[in-house]
């Protein structure tokens, strides 16, 4: 059963043309995580939610803006995509960490391949 | 500035031998270290985690060492096989919500 869904897998856009990522979740988990890994390169946070609140790392590019409607679906929209974004972009949950959950468990979607020609 | 750093982005092991994949970091802070384990066109999966305060946490297989005077941990696989073959990802948490991860290590296990 698919826990962390990521549409779509593979995704080309243009330069400079939005473009908006899916993760959806089962799992009922508070927190969702957005992040991009580069070829060769360790996956990078951008930002997490935490429930309703989002939390963006300092070194994420304003490009980059998130949406959480629901509990279950969170967005990552890309505003004037450049080459250096082309990466793979991954969508993870967890419990949250603060309250006493187990925390060593985030699960991950596939991912989405985005390309910019 | 890579906190977490993977220095072996390879490793090949005969089948039944002990795999041995290594992590440093650099930040005293983080409080909970985690190894995942990633197959092609799939997302990484959770394998096993340590906090900052022990110093051994096994599971089967796999075991995870940490040293904190060095700021390592590596993961142990014993007896290898070929279905271990993936890449790993050691990760590293502040308190709260933020990840840090490595760039990985491809483990082949030879049959």
């Amino acid at each position: 059963d698919a826990m962390v869904i990521q549409n779509p897998r593979y995704q080309v856009t243009q330069f400079g043309k939005p473009v908006t990522l899916s993760c959806s979740q089962t799992l009922n988990h508070n927190v969702m995580y957005w992040y991009q890994q580069k070829s060769s390169q360790a996956p990078k946070l951008l930002f997490h939610y935490y429930d309703k609140d989002f939390n963006n790392e300092a070194d994420t590019p304003d490009n980059f803006q998130s949406r959480r409607p629901n509990t279950s679906f969170c967005f990552l929209d890309i505003r004037s995509p450049g080459l250096g974004d082309a990466a793979m972009y991954l969508c993870a949950t967890s419990r949250d960490t603060l309250a006493g959950y187990r925390t060593d468990t985030q699960y991950f979607g596939p991912g989405t391949r985005l390309t910019v020609l | 500035d890579q906190q977490v750093k993977q220095n072996s982005p390879s490793l090949s092991v005969q089948e039944g031998r002990i795999s041995i994949l290594n992590c440093d970091y650099t930040n005293s802070m983080f409080d909970y270290f985690l190894w995942y384990k990633k197959y092609p066109a799939e997302g990484p999966t959770f394998l096993i985690s340590i906090s900052s305060i022990k110093d051994k946490n096994e599971d089967g297989r796999f075991t995870v060492f940490l040293n904190k005077s060095a700021k390592h941990l590596s993961l142990h696989i014993v007896p290898s096989q070929p279905g271990d073959s993936a890449v790993y990802f050691c990760a590293a948490r502040l308190t709260g919500n933020q990840f840090y991860f490595g760039t990985g290590t491809s483990l082949t296990v030879i049959p």
